[in-house]
């Protein structure tokens, strides 16, 4: 159980073009989620936590323009990142917790990843 | 505000040897640890939590930690190392004044694991 995929796995795109990676949890409702940046060999940073059904709160330095995150349903979050240039490559992961109270809840799920390259 | 400090950016063992991973956490309310592992080119795994009640925690592929408040640690092991279990390992750490939502992270410690 509390399975988290990513969509898509990889992706390579042209400066200046936007690019939608989506989080779903799979077998689980999920009231809020997080979207994390890892750069090569470094640890994970948070960049937004995504409340279903609200705006999402961003980290001090993420830029939100930029950075644009719809939780629009209990199992799928999407962030897509607008106008993407060479510096915004990057490995991105989303993580989900379980809503409610059960003994899960307060654990992050991180799905696989996405791998973006802007060229 | 938390942090957590991971001792040893590498960590090379031979298989079946004693892993041993240093998590240090600071905090000033009661924390909730995590240890992650990563794969190449991959999410999170969950290795195991602590929360509340026991502090010897046991987790998954025989991995155990234990949380020690006086030394303000959570030391990830495993009696005998195995080449799957060579990976990149996380510890992290939060706290019910952030409702237990946001993770701080350790930079990591790369496990190497020799035949």
């Amino acid at each position: 159980g509390a399975v988290v995929s990513q969509h898509p796995s990889r992706v390579i795109c042209k400066s200046g073009t936007s690019v939608k990676i989506e989080c779903r949890s799979l077998d689980f409702q999920a009231t809020t989620m997080f979207w994390y940046r890892q750069f090569p060999k470094q640890s994970l940073m948070l960049m937004a936590t995504s409340n279903e059904g609200s705006k999402a709160t961003y980290e001090q330095g993420v830029e939100k323009d930029k950075f644009l995150i719809n939780h629009a349903s209990l199992t799928l979050s999407t962030l897509t990142v607008t106008s993407a240039h060479p510096e915004d490559s990057s490995f991105y992961i989303c993580s989900a917790r379980i809503s409610g109270s059960s003994q899960s809840a307060d654990t992050q799920y991180f799905g696989p990843g996405t791998r973006l390259t802007v060229l | 505000a938390q942090s957590v400090t991971q001792l040893g950016s590498h960590v090379s063992v031979s298989e079946g040897a004693l892993v041993l991973l240093r998590c240090n956490y600071s905090s000033s309310v009661p924390p909730y640890l995590f240890w992650y592992v990563q794969y190449p080119n991959q999410g999170l795994q969950l290795l195991l939590k602590y929360t509340t009640g026991a502090t010897l925690v046991k987790g998954i592929n025989g991995f155990e930690a234990e949380f020690k408040k006086s030394e303000t640690s959570f030391h990830l092991t495993k009696p005998s190392a195995h080449m799957s279990d060579a990976a990149e390992y996380f510890c992290a750490v939060s706290a019910l004044n952030t409702g237990f939502q946001k993770l701080v992270f350790g930079t990591g410690t790369r496990l190497l694991v020799s035949p």
